[in-house]
């Protein structure tokens, strides 16, 4: 166990709709990392936050965004939704600012399934 | 182009023999380098990093290189038991982003 918490586990919804993933990282983290994962991409870094700031960006689509709240819990948000956004999504949180020289701790991911 | 190579084809060994994983890369001056465990439907879960000026690091059974020069690390799992079956990741820092780039990963099975 990681100490990352993600809900929901599952979540299957339908084209052009709307989701909210979230993340409560391991006590006393402060970065949270959001990745999607699909068999085709591979684990895609999409965004970070450090202390409610957002520090870093990846591979985000402009329809997803996301937010780190002051008690450092983590929400994505996913909307219209297309057939390509069904993936793994995983939270990583970390103590400090640089997952390169960090231990990124992984959530047990939210699998989104969009039919 | 950037790119992190992970061979796609999984590694089949014996329990007891040693596991050899390779990540190539290109185009990427790396300071630092890192290898996950990823078991299926699960997060990858951090085992080691490496940086540029260490060549070799250890971890009980895992022993980890990194050649600049060649643009590779190698991950060795000595004594396999079946329980290291797994998808192993390898992640570099990418020009000072801070965030690593994941290659896509390499199945290790190992039998019994």
């Amino acid at each position: 166990d990681s100490g990352v918490t993600q809900t929901p586990k599952h979540l299957i919804t339908a084209t052009g709709q709307r989701v909210t993933l979230r993340c409560s990282p391991r006590s006393g983290d402060l970065s949270v990392y959001w990745y999607q994962q699909s068999l085709d991409q591979g684990l895609q870094f999409l965004i970070q936050y450090y202390n409610g700031e957002e520090r870093a960006k990846g591979n985000i689509l402009e329809r997803f965004s996301a937010q780190q709240f002051p008690d450092l819990h983590s929400e994505l948000n996913l909307s219209s939704l297309e057939l390509g956004d069904s993936a793994l999504y995983f939270c990583a949180s970390s103590v400090g600012l640089a997952a390169s020289t960090d231990t990124q701790y992984f959530g047990p991911g939210t699998r989104l399934t969009v039919l | 182009s950037q790119k992190i190579e992970q061979n796609s084809e999984a590694l089949n060994i014996q329990e007891g023999k040693t596991a050899t994983l390779t990540c190539n890369y290109t185009n990427y001056s790396p300071a630092y380098l890192q290898w996950y465990r990823q078991d299926p439907g699960r997060g990858p879960v951090f085992l080691l990093l490496i940086r540029e000026n260490e060549k070799e690091k250890r971890k009980e059974r895992l022993k980890v290189t990194f050649d600049t020069t060649l643009k590779q690390s190698l991950f060795h799992i000595t004594a396999s038991q079946p329980a290291d079956s797994a998808t192993y990741l390898c992640a570099l820092e990418a020009g000072g982003s801070y965030i690593p780039t994941f290659g896509r990963g390499t199945s290790l099975i190992v039998h019994p």
